[in-house]
């Protein structure tokens, strides 16, 4: 079975502080996928990566950054958090020539 | 116009009952097809793939695809309390990887005992 996952379920962080959320695939997967999630907004694509060291902007990527130096691993950094990044964030993966993506269980992150 | 059109319902029913879940699409181009089951507090999981029109099957699941209409659906027969998550479709354009999904935004089911 496919597993990604996430290095923490909850996270509470103040206002500006720099906060690393990280994703790990088991599977080999070239692409990996940031998004968050939030009431009424559903899922929101902010980065993905289609190889190492490669990213693409999503549909909301400001304020957030990525790094991918290795296959399996793909981090998102939020360089000063705000209020407003106050979400559930789900890191997803899936093989090249294939549509189906894999969810990790997600990071609840509360900026305060 | 929203690429992905889903009621987000709360929906509500008996278990037992047949239960029916849509999404409406603009783009004509998507081919690919699915449908992804949220548990509260947890990851979505994929439940169901389709590749262009036609049906279907597994389980108690039967995944729909009217690409004339541009419209996809989800049928749960025998529903049981433990299928109440959030349900999402998705679709994708060609198989290249290089496309992301286009999620609906999730419609929630509660399946009464």
């Amino acid at each position: 079975d496919v597993k990604v996952t996430q290095s923490s379920r909850y996270l509470v962080k103040r206002t500006g502080e720099k906060v690393f959320l990280e994703c790990v695939q088991d599977m080999d997967h070239e692409n990996m996928f940031w998004y968050r999630q939030d009431p009424g907004l559903g899922l929101r694509l902010i980065y993905f990566s289609y190889d190492v060291k490669m990213k693409e902007k999503g549909d909301i990527p400001e304020g957030y950054s990525v790094s991918r130096e290795k296959k399996e691993r793909f981090s998102l950094i939020l360089e000063s958090a705000s209020t407003n990044q106050t979400s559930m964030y789900l890191c997803a993966s899936s093989s090249r020539g294939k549509e189906t993506q894999y969810f990790g269980p997600g990071t609840r992150l509360l900026v305060l | 116009q929203k690429e992905v059109e889903q009621d987000p319902g709360p929906l509500s029913v008996p278990e037992g009952a047949i239960v029916s879940l849509n999404c409406t699409y603009s783009n004509s181009a998507f081919q690919y097809f699915m449908w992804y089951r949220q548990y509260s507090r947890k990851g979505p999981e994929l439940l169901m793939y389709t590749y262009s029109s036609g049906n279907k099957e597994d389980g108690r699941f039967t995944a729909q695809v009217d690409k004339s209409s541009k419209y996809i659906s989800l049928f749960i027969r025998d529903s049981q309390p433990s299928d109440s998550a959030t349900y999402l479709c998705a679709m994708s354009l060609f198989l290249s990887g290089n496309t992301p999904l286009v999620f609906g935004k999730g419609t929630r089911l509660s399946v009464i005992a």
